[in-house]
């Protein structure tokens, strides 16, 4: 079955520095997400990406995020100057269209710690 | 705004006991409501979903009813397997608007012998 892949599993980065999530989304997806989880926290959408841009974000999705697809298959989420909050569990998910009778497929998760 | 309240964890469960684990929800209209299992070392999946009003979603032995009076989608198995263990996340998504997710904090659930 196909799945949405995502890399690193593991990022440690010292504050302040630039990092990067890759995602690989579901081949015949077109519709994005990311998510994200603070250690005992909820899951908590941060945006939405469709026909190269942004469908819908969320407030803790400010000026420091950004996301990308830039080329056919890598989807990514950049943090420009981590903070010791941004520490937490990146989830990519993707669908094949908007819908809700679709069925959101997430990857593995990568988890970012601050240091 | 629209949030998911979850059953607190950890569960522990000696196998083939009877699970459930509870979810209600506030939401305007009819959202879809959703159960993801994350198995260790893994990620999200989904198990089972209802999108309208009385539905049962049910898979691998998991059930839950889309209860709107009481605006809840528990979970329920009959008998639970080691393997079940896992972390449960109740989940919804607006009838109309935006199309991402909102979570429960997750439930994990431990099988033991």
């Amino acid at each position: 079955e196909p799945e949405v892949t995502q890399t690193p599993s593991h990022q440690v980065t010292q504050m302040g520095q630039e990092v990067i999530l890759r995602c690989v989304p579901i081949s015949n997806h077109l519709y994005f997400y990311w998510y994200r989880q603070i250690l005992g926290q909820k899951v908590e959408f941060l945006v939405s990406f469709y026909n190269n841009e942004i469908s819908e974000k969320s407030e803790i999705f400010d000026d420091q995020f950004s996301v990308e697809r830039p080329d056919g298959s890598n989807f990514t989420l950049k943090i420009r100057s981590t903070k010791l909050e941004d520490s937490a569990m990146y989830f990519c998910a993707s669908t094949q269209e908007p819908g809700t009778n679709q069925p959101q497929h997430f990857g593995d998760g990568t988890r970012l710690s601050i240091l | 705004g629209d949030s998911v309240t979850q059953m607190e964890g950890p569960v522990t469960l000696s196998e083939e006991a009877f699970l459930t684990i509870n979810c209600t929800y506030t939401a305007t209209g009819y959202p879809s409501l959703f159960w993801y299992v994350q198995y260790p070392g893994e990620g999200l999946q989904l198990l089972l979903k209802a999108t309208k009003a009385d539905d049962k979603g049910s898979n691998k032995g998991f059930e839950a009813t889309y209860r709107k009076e009481t605006t809840s989608f528990h979970l329920e198995k009959g008998s639970v397997q080691v393997s079940d263990s896992a972390v449960y996340f109740c989940a919804l998504r607006k009838q109309t608007g935006a199309n991402n997710l909102f979570f429960g904090t997750g439930t994990r659930l431990t099988v033991i012998p």
